[in-house]
Protein backbone atom coordinates (compact mmCIF):
# COMPACT_ATOMS: atom_id res chain seq x y z
CA UNK A 1 0.00 0.00 0.00
CA UNK A 2 1.85 2.89 -1.08
CA UNK A 3 -0.25 5.32 0.79
CA UNK A 4 0.47 9.07 -0.54
CA UNK A 5 3.02 9.69 -3.38
CA UNK A 6 4.89 12.80 -4.54
CA UNK A 7 6.76 13.49 -7.62
CA UNK A 8 9.37 15.08 -8.34
CA UNK A 9 11.27 14.61 -4.62
CA UNK A 10 13.39 17.69 -5.53
CA UNK A 11 13.15 20.61 -8.64
CA UNK A 12 15.09 23.75 -9.18
CA UNK A 13 13.66 26.24 -11.16
CA UNK A 14 14.38 29.48 -12.97
CA UNK A 15 12.01 32.41 -11.93
CA UNK A 16 9.27 32.78 -14.61
CA UNK A 17 9.13 29.41 -14.78
CA UNK A 18 6.10 26.53 -14.34
CA UNK A 19 5.43 23.13 -13.13
CA UNK A 20 3.22 20.82 -11.63
CA UNK A 21 3.91 19.12 -8.25
CA UNK A 22 1.51 15.29 -9.16
CA UNK A 23 0.16 13.68 -5.92
CA UNK A 24 -1.71 10.75 -5.77
CA UNK A 25 -2.93 8.46 -3.01
CA UNK A 26 -4.15 5.19 -3.13
CA UNK A 27 -6.69 5.09 0.02
CA UNK A 28 -9.89 5.93 -1.76
CA UNK A 29 -9.66 9.22 0.67
CA UNK A 30 -12.07 12.13 -0.35
CA UNK A 31 -9.82 14.73 1.45
CA UNK A 32 -6.61 15.87 0.02
CA UNK A 33 -4.51 19.08 0.89
CA UNK A 34 -1.16 21.00 -0.14
CA UNK A 35 0.63 22.59 2.32
CA UNK A 36 4.06 24.46 2.38
CA UNK A 37 6.81 24.18 4.86
CA UNK A 38 9.12 26.97 5.74
CA UNK A 39 11.79 26.60 8.33
CA UNK A 40 10.87 28.15 11.76
CA UNK A 41 7.37 28.47 9.96
CA UNK A 42 5.51 25.20 10.47
CA UNK A 43 3.39 24.17 7.78
CA UNK A 44 1.17 26.02 5.68
CA UNK A 45 -2.14 25.34 3.80
CA UNK A 46 -2.26 26.21 0.36
CA UNK A 47 -5.43 24.62 -1.29
CA UNK A 48 -7.81 21.46 -0.24
CA UNK A 49 -10.44 19.41 -2.23
CA UNK A 50 -13.44 17.59 -0.54
CA UNK A 51 -13.73 15.62 -3.76
CA UNK A 52 -13.26 15.42 -7.36
CA UNK A 53 -14.30 18.44 -8.88
CA UNK A 54 -14.51 20.33 -5.59
CA UNK A 55 -11.48 22.64 -4.61
CA UNK A 56 -11.12 25.44 -2.20
CA UNK A 57 -8.13 28.08 -0.93
CA UNK A 58 -6.47 27.58 1.71
CA UNK A 59 -4.12 30.50 3.63
CA UNK A 60 -1.55 31.27 1.19
CA UNK A 61 -2.96 30.24 -1.91
CA UNK A 62 -1.39 33.14 -4.54
CA UNK A 63 0.64 31.62 -7.14
CA UNK A 64 -0.74 28.09 -7.07
CA UNK A 65 -3.36 26.38 -8.92
CA UNK A 66 -4.63 23.22 -8.35
CA UNK A 67 -7.14 20.47 -9.76
CA UNK A 68 -8.76 17.11 -8.75
CA UNK A 69 -10.16 15.43 -11.63
CA UNK A 70 -10.21 12.21 -10.07
CA UNK A 71 -10.66 10.75 -6.33
CA UNK A 72 -6.55 9.49 -6.35
CA UNK A 73 -4.64 12.66 -7.87
CA UNK A 74 -4.77 16.45 -6.59
CA UNK A 75 -1.55 18.02 -8.90
CA UNK A 76 -0.23 21.83 -7.60
CA UNK A 77 0.86 23.78 -10.42
CA UNK A 78 3.11 26.82 -9.90
CA UNK A 79 2.55 29.48 -12.74
CA UNK A 80 5.53 32.28 -12.69
CA UNK A 81 7.75 30.58 -10.27
CA UNK A 82 9.49 32.95 -8.13
CA UNK A 83 11.63 33.11 -5.02
CA UNK A 84 9.58 33.26 -2.20
CA UNK A 85 7.70 29.81 -3.92
CA UNK A 86 11.04 27.63 -2.46
CA UNK A 87 9.83 25.47 0.13
CA UNK A 88 9.11 21.63 0.90
CA UNK A 89 5.42 20.83 -0.31
CA UNK A 90 3.43 18.18 1.52
CA UNK A 91 0.37 16.89 0.00
CA UNK A 92 -1.69 15.32 2.15
CA UNK A 93 -4.93 12.89 2.18
CA UNK A 94 -7.50 12.06 4.52
CA UNK A 95 -11.17 10.24 4.43
CA UNK A 96 -14.73 11.53 5.85
CA UNK A 97 -16.62 8.54 6.17
CA UNK A 98 -17.46 7.95 10.05
CA UNK A 99 -17.16 12.07 11.14
CA UNK A 100 -14.93 14.73 11.68
CA UNK A 101 -12.65 12.76 13.68
CA UNK A 102 -11.42 10.47 10.99
CA UNK A 103 -11.46 13.10 8.47
CA UNK A 104 -8.89 14.94 10.42
CA UNK A 105 -6.07 12.50 10.42
CA UNK A 106 -3.73 13.56 7.63
CA UNK A 107 -1.57 10.81 5.97
CA UNK A 108 1.44 12.83 4.27
CA UNK A 109 3.54 12.36 1.17
CA UNK A 110 7.17 12.29 1.53
CA UNK A 111 7.38 15.88 0.76
CA UNK A 112 9.04 18.09 -2.67
CA UNK A 113 11.57 20.51 -2.28
CA UNK A 114 11.72 22.87 -4.55
CA UNK A 115 14.03 26.06 -5.40
CA UNK A 116 13.89 29.01 -7.13
CA UNK A 117 16.49 31.00 -8.39
CA UNK B 1 -9.43 31.01 13.31
CA UNK B 2 -7.75 28.12 16.00
CA UNK B 3 -4.03 29.10 16.46
CA UNK B 4 -1.34 26.37 17.77
CA UNK B 5 1.68 27.52 19.47
CA UNK B 6 4.55 25.71 20.78
CA UNK B 7 7.22 28.06 22.56
CA UNK B 8 10.41 26.28 22.08
CA UNK B 9 11.97 26.31 19.24
CA UNK B 10 14.91 23.98 19.85
CA UNK B 11 15.06 21.64 23.22
CA UNK B 12 18.16 19.85 23.74
CA UNK B 13 17.87 16.21 26.34
CA UNK B 14 20.08 13.75 27.00
CA UNK B 15 19.54 10.71 26.33
CA UNK B 16 17.58 8.26 28.71
CA UNK B 17 16.38 11.66 30.22
CA UNK B 18 12.62 12.39 30.33
CA UNK B 19 10.90 14.89 27.80
CA UNK B 20 7.96 17.27 27.73
CA UNK B 21 7.10 19.16 24.81
CA UNK B 22 4.67 21.98 25.10
CA UNK B 23 1.55 22.71 22.61
CA UNK B 24 -0.86 25.76 23.59
CA UNK B 25 -4.17 26.08 21.32
CA UNK B 26 -7.15 28.48 21.30
CA UNK B 27 -10.38 27.40 19.81
CA UNK B 28 -13.69 27.76 21.50
CA UNK B 29 -15.28 24.40 21.62
CA UNK B 30 -13.47 21.07 22.32
CA UNK B 31 -10.53 20.66 19.70
CA UNK B 32 -9.21 18.06 18.22
CA UNK B 33 -5.44 18.00 18.71
CA UNK B 34 -2.33 16.27 16.91
CA UNK B 35 1.21 15.40 17.55
CA UNK B 36 2.72 14.52 14.66
CA UNK B 37 6.72 14.10 14.40
CA UNK B 38 9.29 14.81 11.29
CA UNK B 39 12.41 13.03 10.87
CA UNK B 40 14.84 14.67 8.56
CA UNK B 41 14.22 14.20 4.63
CA UNK B 42 10.81 12.94 5.56
CA UNK B 43 7.01 13.72 5.94
CA UNK B 44 5.24 13.74 9.21
CA UNK B 45 4.32 10.59 10.52
CA UNK B 46 1.12 10.72 13.36
CA UNK B 47 2.51 10.19 17.11
CA UNK B 48 -1.34 10.10 18.97
CA UNK B 49 -4.53 11.97 18.82
CA UNK B 50 -7.35 13.88 20.88
CA UNK B 51 -10.99 13.87 20.26
CA UNK B 52 -12.68 13.24 23.56
CA UNK B 53 -12.87 11.15 26.97
CA UNK B 54 -10.27 10.24 28.79
CA UNK B 55 -7.46 13.45 28.68
CA UNK B 56 -4.90 11.49 28.53
CA UNK B 57 -3.89 10.06 25.52
CA UNK B 58 -1.07 7.18 24.20
CA UNK B 59 0.42 7.53 20.94
CA UNK B 60 3.02 5.57 19.04
CA UNK B 61 6.65 4.99 19.80
CA UNK B 62 6.17 5.51 23.96
CA UNK B 63 4.69 9.30 23.33
CA UNK B 64 1.61 10.22 25.29
CA UNK B 65 -0.05 13.79 25.97
CA UNK B 66 -2.35 15.16 28.47
CA UNK B 67 -5.40 17.43 27.93
CA UNK B 68 -5.45 20.15 30.19
CA UNK B 69 -9.02 22.05 28.86
CA UNK B 70 -8.03 24.45 31.91
CA UNK B 71 -4.87 25.62 30.56
CA UNK B 72 -5.44 25.34 26.57
CA UNK B 73 -2.94 22.70 26.35
CA UNK B 74 -1.87 19.35 25.30
CA UNK B 75 1.67 18.76 25.78
CA UNK B 76 3.66 15.52 24.42
CA UNK B 77 5.79 13.54 27.23
CA UNK B 78 8.21 10.87 27.08
CA UNK B 79 9.46 8.97 29.97
CA UNK B 80 12.84 8.14 28.45
CA UNK B 81 14.32 9.63 25.48
CA UNK B 82 16.07 7.82 23.00
CA UNK B 83 18.80 9.11 20.41
CA UNK B 84 16.07 8.28 17.73
CA UNK B 85 13.54 10.79 19.24
CA UNK B 86 15.19 13.29 17.42
CA UNK B 87 13.11 14.98 15.14
CA UNK B 88 11.10 18.32 14.38
CA UNK B 89 7.56 17.82 16.36
CA UNK B 90 4.62 19.57 15.52
CA UNK B 91 1.41 19.98 17.37
CA UNK B 92 -1.88 20.95 15.28
CA UNK B 93 -5.09 21.66 15.94
CA UNK B 94 -8.39 20.21 13.78
CA UNK B 95 -10.20 22.80 11.89
CA UNK B 96 -14.05 23.19 11.19
CA UNK B 97 -15.56 21.81 8.20
CA UNK B 98 -15.51 25.12 6.50
CA UNK B 99 -11.67 24.49 5.98
CA UNK B 100 -12.11 21.19 5.11
CA UNK B 101 -10.83 19.14 8.02
CA UNK B 102 -7.70 20.72 7.64
CA UNK B 103 -5.26 20.94 10.39
CA UNK B 104 -3.73 24.22 11.60
CA UNK B 105 0.17 23.39 13.02
CA UNK B 106 2.59 25.14 15.43
CA UNK B 107 5.74 26.27 13.87
CA UNK B 108 7.19 23.04 15.53
CA UNK B 109 9.87 22.08 18.11
CA UNK B 110 13.14 20.89 17.24
CA UNK B 111 14.61 18.72 19.66
CA UNK B 112 18.22 17.25 19.68
CA UNK B 113 19.24 14.31 21.77
CA UNK B 114 22.52 14.39 23.14
CA UNK B 115 24.38 11.15 24.47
Amino acid sequence: NAGVTQTPKFRILKIGQSMTLQCTQDMNHNYMYWYRQDPGMGLKLIYYSVGAGITDKGEVPNGYNVSRSTTEDFPLRLELAAPSQTSVYFCASSYLGQGPSGANVLTFGAGSRLTVL
Amino acid sequence: AQSVTQPDIHITVSEGASLELRCNYSYGATPYLFWYVQSPGQGLQLLLKYFSGDTLVQGIKGFEAEFKRSQSSFNLRKPSVHWSDAAEYFCAVGETPNSGYALNFGKGTSLLVTP
